[in-house]
């Protein structure tokens, strides 16, 4: 079954450091791209950053600087290391495959499965 | 970035009804238009991925259709489990890939 769980989440002042933690099962987080999504309470989905098959890393402008994605292979775990943390940052926070179908030249990507989530609070 | 802008932000239905959504980008984006439902404090799930095509498991209710810029969402007969928030997400080229702000599918 492919699952993903999420862990690392917690109350954190503003200005510190958290490490998420998704364990991944059914599939390699080395070979696929993965992502980490958000939601902060009461408010939409925000897609947060991806780390392609190749290693390659992508961020929103909200995080960039600030967020660091990276993966460990041998434990088929995937990471988000979040620094200057602010109130803004304040949210669920989801782990999500990537999956990719080619089509003729195109690439198609969609964001399934999704872990459980885990809750970031930044606050004083 | 590309921005995406769903329509309309929530609505009343009941059983039965048939439920339209739409999903405007502010550029063209091909079909890399992917539709997820969220359930009340539960992680999101696929519905439809590549503008149209049904995640298997999905019941063939749902249906997407759309290209370019103009997508949408349909629920042919709603039923008592679909009440929820519905997204759109584009996924075209590479990241950042963006999200619609949401559409909540509430009890008439």
């Amino acid at each position: 079954e492919v699952q993903l769980v999420e862990s690392g989440g917690g109350l954190i002042q503003p200005g510190g450091s958290l490490r998420l933690s998704c364990a991944a099962s059914g599939f390699g987080v080395s070979n696929n791209y993965m992502s980490w999504v958000r939601q902060a309470p009461g408010k939409g989905l925000e897609w947060v950053s991806l780390i392609n098959s190749g290693g390659g890393k992508y961020y929103a402008d909200s995080v960039r600087g600030r967020f660091t994605i990276s993966r460990d292979n041998s434990k088929n775990m995937l990471y988000l290391q979040m620094n200057s943390l602010r109130a803004e940052d304040t949210a669920v926070y989801y782990c999500t495959r990537a999956p990719m179908v080619l089509r003729g030249v195109r690439q198609y990507y969609w964001l399934d499965p999704w872990g459980q989530g885990t809750l970031v609070t930044v606050s004083s | 970035d590309i921005q995406m802008t769903q329509s309309p932000s929530s609505l009343s239905a009941s059983v039965g009804d048939k439920v339209t959504i739409t999903c405007r980008a502010s550029q063209s984006i091909s079909t890399s238009l992917n539709w997820y439902q969220q359930k009340s404090g539960k992680a999101p799930n696929l519905l439809i991925y590549a503008a149209s095509s049904l995640r298997s498991g999905v019941p063939s209710r749902f249906s997407g259709s759309g290209s370019g810029t103009d997508f949408t969402l349909t629920i042919s007969s709603l039923q008592p489990e679909d009440f929820a928030t519905y997204y759109c997400q584009q996924s075209y080229i590479m990241p950042p890939w963006t999200f619609g702000q949401g559409t909540k599918v509430e009890v008439k």
